[in-house]
């Protein structure tokens, strides 16, 4: 298996353009997680789903901020518009709910940059 | 307020020795405790899980530890090799989160020859 994926792996944008970011999850697994980590809050929760469903996007900053997962196999967030403080690396991870530890498995990461 | 505090923050050592690393949390109820390996450019990976009832585990040269009454826990690198050169996150889970995660924010840790 390739693992989660994720696209763009680097991201160079301007204030006030939109952004989006894009996630595989590994296949079979039913739930995805999108995290953001910056060096002063570390990894934080944005949003999840279980089975293509959001559950709990309370972790989601601004209404700038959108997520969606059409099908088992995709999600997107976006964000529009794009701010400076947006930039920090943003993590998808996916899971099998319901297995052993409920054990996440992240993606490489795409690293935002908003000038 | 469930937190997640990570000691010390960063740390230098050479190669071939060993370190530890600290946890506390306040997480409750508590359901599990992971240490996360996150290499620089790279998404978390898991070294070890523990539940309640679990006070050790160890996965090759990494031994991470569990009080559960004290709410601590350790990880322990032996022989520290230049590849151990990585962040190292605590991370809770809270029973009946739905598995959701609490993260602490590291300790980055650099092996130097």
């Amino acid at each position: 298996d390739a693992g989660v994926i994720q696209s763009p792996r680097h991201e160079v944008t301007e204030m006030g353009q939109e952004v989006t970011l894009r996630c595989k999850p590994i296949s079979g697994h039913n739930s995805l997680f999108w995290y953001r980590q910056t060096m002063m809050r570390g990894l934080e929760l944005l949003i999840y789903f279980n089975n293509n469903v959001p559950i709990d996007d309370s972790g989601m900053p601004e209404d700038r901020f959108s997520a969606k997962m059409p099908n088992a196999s995709f999600s997107t967030l976006k964000i529009q518009p794009s701010e400076p403080r947006d930039s920090a690396v943003y993590f998808c991870a996916s899971r099998l709910r319901g297995s052993s530890y409920n054990e996440q498995f992240f993606g490489p990461g795409t690293r935002l940059t908003v000038l | 307020k469930n937190q997640v505090e990570q000691s010390p923050q960063s740390l230098i050592i050479l190669e071939g020795k060993n370190c530890t690393l600290q946890c506390n949390y306040t997480v409750s109820p508590f359901s599990n405790l992971r240490w996360y390996k996150q290499d620089t450019g790279r998404g978390p990976v898991s070294l070890t899980i523990m539940t309640f009832s679990e006070n050790t585990k160890s996965n090759g040269r990494y031994t991470a530890t569990l009080d559960a009454d004290t709410k601590q826990s350790s990880l322990h690198i032996t022989a520290s090799q230049l590849s151990d050169s990585a962040s190292y996150i605590c991370v809770v889970s809270e029973v009946g989160s739905q598995g959701n995660l609490i993260f602490g924010k590291g300790t980055k840790l650099s092996v130097k020859p």
